[in-house]
């Protein structure tokens, strides 16, 4: 299988703290996108990372690769309540069919 | 922001019907998808169509299901005689280009099944 697996399952910080999750995935990729769904809500995307790239910011988001480990990690910094949110990593299949893997539960705390 | 959106919102059926969750892509992508998520489980493939046709398809997506673009807007998936372990989370997602894109996904259909 190719679905990526987040840890931690469940994260809880305080506002203003910053956040990482982390992906790992089991076999080569052409690119891993990070997604955010809030609850009862669609998937919102947050940022893609090629497999040449080992490193993406985008505002308070910093997502970094590492193709040789087969993991990637999300940080979030300065973390707001509306963070809040489920996190998940999808890795590409040959179809351009998404691997998503279980996701990380945030909660920031005001 | 062009926004895929997905039809019904909650849908609830008897075993055995025939139920079909609707979806209008955003209007200038060209490859669409279908997702399931069961209660507390992973986002999970059925069907990506490109060109009005299947590109691929997941072992989930057995003869049971399909999927139309009747129109040139709307992008259905049919269940023809739903089961309880149907019950899910259905997303619609589409893009512009093969590879290298994100995504955009609806806010999905809720399908219960009785």
């Amino acid at each position: 299988s190719q679905q990526g697996e987040e840890d931690p399952q469940a994260l809880s910080i305080q506002e203003g703290e910053n956040a990482t999750m982390n992906c790992s995935y089991k076999t080569s990729i052409n690119n891993l996108q990070w997604y955010r769904q809030n609850s009862g809500r669609g998937l919102v995307h947050l940022i893609l990372i090629r497999s040449n790239e080992r490193e993406k910011h985008s505002g308070r988001l910093r997502v970094t690769l590492d193709t040789s480990k087969k993991s990637s990690s999300l940080l979030i910094t300065a973390s707001r309540a509306a963070d809040t949110a489920s996190y998940f990593c999808a890795t590409v299949g040959t179809g351009n069919q998404f691997y998503f893997g279980t996701g990380t539960s945030l909660t920031v705390i005001p | 922001e062009p926004e895929v959106t997905q039809t019904p919102s909650h849908q609830v059926t008897q075993m055995g019907q025939e139920v079909i969750l609707r979806c209008v892509p955003i209007s200038n992508h060209l490859y669409f998808y279908w997702y399931r998520q069961i209660l507390g489980q992973k986002v999970e493939f059925l069907v990506s169509f490109y060109n009005n046709e299947i590109s691929e398809k997941s072992e989930i997506f057995d003869d049971q299901f399909s999927v139309e673009r009747p129109d040139g807007s709307n992008f259905t998936l049919k269940i023809r005689s739903t089961k309880l372990e149907d019950s899910a989370m259905y997303f619609c997602a589409s893009d512009s280009s093969y590879s290298n894109q994100p995504q955009h996904f609806g806010d999905g259909t809720r399908l219960s099944i009785l």
